[in-house]
């Protein structure tokens, strides 16, 4: 069983495009997170959902918008994408904000 | 501001070997920190998680150490195997800004050779 799937898996995009990324978790969490891992494999926070609630929301242009219809998903919209926004995208979820997180297995995003 | 980082940032190791990984934090105000491992091409999958109160968590071959009060948080690794080649990765979640915070170091990159 998949405990946080994302989809898609690869998504080629043209600059400008508008692109949503999908993230679900069957393990019942109550908390969600999008990060970033670039080139560099540096993995950065972008936003994090706790019922819903937005409880960490880091320097992100506002072209990202996370969107969360209910607990078990948490949606990554990006509007106007840009080269520079290149990268891997990870989904997690944990129970609480302070417990373990679990992560989804990306999604590698190629701006052109 | 929250700053972690990994020493050694690569390693490689006979199999046999017991080895330890450090990650050091600059905020001691921490909830809790966690090591993953990352497998290439892979996400991440979660190896084991400290909270502030606690010292020491097991699992199998590993043991994570936290000590809040200088910053740094070891796993070790008892009797390596391949199959533990990886990249590992601490995250630390504090408190700052009006909101919770996590903040991942870069990894040490661990090659484990038969």
């Amino acid at each position: 069983d998949t405990a946080v799937s994302q989809t898609p898996k690869y998504l080629v995009t043209q600059m400008g495009n508008d692109k949503s990324i999908k993230c679900e978790q069957n393990l019942g969490h109550d908390t969600m997170y999008w990060y970033k891992q670039d080139s560099k494999k540096f993995l950065k926070i972008m936003f994090s959902y706790n019922n819903k609630e937005l409880i960490i929301n880091e320097t992100v242009p506002n072209r990202f918008s996370p969107k969360s219809p209910d607990k078990a998903h948490l949606n990554l919209h990006i509007n106007s994408l840009e080269l520079g926004d290149s990268a891997v995208y990870f989904c997690a979820s944990s129970q609480g904000g302070h417990n373990e997180q679990f992560f989804g297995p990306g999604t590698r995003l190629t701006v052109l | 501001k929250q700053e972690v980082t990994q020493i050694p940032a690569a390693l490689s190791v006979p199999e046999g070997e017991n080895l330890v990984l450090n990650c050091s934090f600059t905020d001691s105000a921490i909830y809790n920190l966690q090591w993953f491992r990352q497998d290439p091409g892979k996400g991440l999958t979660s190896l084991l998680l400290i909270q502030s109160s606690q010292r020491e968590q097991t699992s199998g071959r590993l043991n994570a150490s936290l000590d809040k009060s200088s910053g740094r948080s070891t796993l070790y690794i008892a009797a390596s195997q391949p199959g533990d080649s990886a990249t590992y990765l601490c995250a630390v979640r504090s408190w700052g800004g009006g909101y919770q915070k996590v903040t991942f170091g870069i990894g040490t990159k661990l090659q484990v050779i038969p």
